[in-house]
């Protein structure tokens, strides 16, 4: 079965400072990835998702994801973080009759 | 296009009662997924539903149920409500079946149980 798991369930960085949250699946290789992020007292909102047409992918407000076979890795970054982007990401990777949940990585931006 | 609506936004109930959540999708979704959000076990999932046939079920006791109509708005019901049972639950509306595709989630239901 598939399973997801996020390493570090707090990080905090500056602002305008490298943002790295970190994800791993499981082995078998999932057809689709997706990073979501919940603001406070918001539901879920999604930032990117892989689909394996293309291993960089892009998403929302700057936000990107490497898929690395290798290392069963889908890593999320953004260059500069800003004030805006303190909220909790969650990864999720596609199950054979589910979407699976990380436990959740709650981001903050310090000025 | 409007977004996923859920309804109540918050519930206070007592322990014993039972409660019922709603989910209107985004027009033309026919996928709709409840999730349970709490501090400790983190969002999980309890029910897929697909033009009106419940697809799939998360690991919870029969107390929760749930449902979808054919304009495909979605019910849940949680019956002898427990402390436990406190959390936000997550409405999730998607095209095809929510594995494969982009959710859109809502705002949530904030039950509290006393």
């Amino acid at each position: 079965a598939q399973s997801v798991t996020q390493l570090g369930s707090h990080v905090s960085v500056s602002e305008g400072a490298l943002v790295l949250l970190r994800c791993n699946y499981s082995s078998s290789v999932p057809p689709y990835l997706f990073w979501y992020v919940q603001y406070p007292n918001q539901g879920l909102q999604l930032l990117l998702k892989y689909t394996s047409a293309a291993t960089l992918v892009k998403g929302i407000n700057g936000f990107e994801a490497e898929f690395k076979k290798s290392e069963t890795s889908f890593h999320l970054t953004k260059p500069s973080a800003h004030m805006s982007d303190a909220a909790e990401y969650f990864c999720a990777v596609s199950g054979t009759d589910k979407l699976i949940f990380g436990t959740g990585t709650r981001l903050q931006v310090f000025p | 296009k409007a977004g996923v609506t859920q309804t109540p936004r918050y519930l206070i109930k007592t322990r014993g009662q039972q409660v019922t959540l709603s989910c209107s999708p985004i027009s033309g979704h026919r996928s709709v997924s409840w999730y349970q959000q709490t501090p400790g076990q983190g969002l999980q999932f309890l029910f897929e539903y697909f033009s009106e046939t419940q697809r799939n079920k998360g690991n919870f006791p029969g107390r929760f149920s749930g449902r979808q109509f054919s304009n495909s708005r979605s019910e849940m019901n949680v019956s002898t409500l427990e402390l436990g049972d406190s959390a936000l639950y997550l409405c999730a509306s998607s095209l095809g079946q929510a594995r494969s595709y982009e959710q859109y989630f809502g705002p949530g239901t904030r039950l509290t149980v006393t």
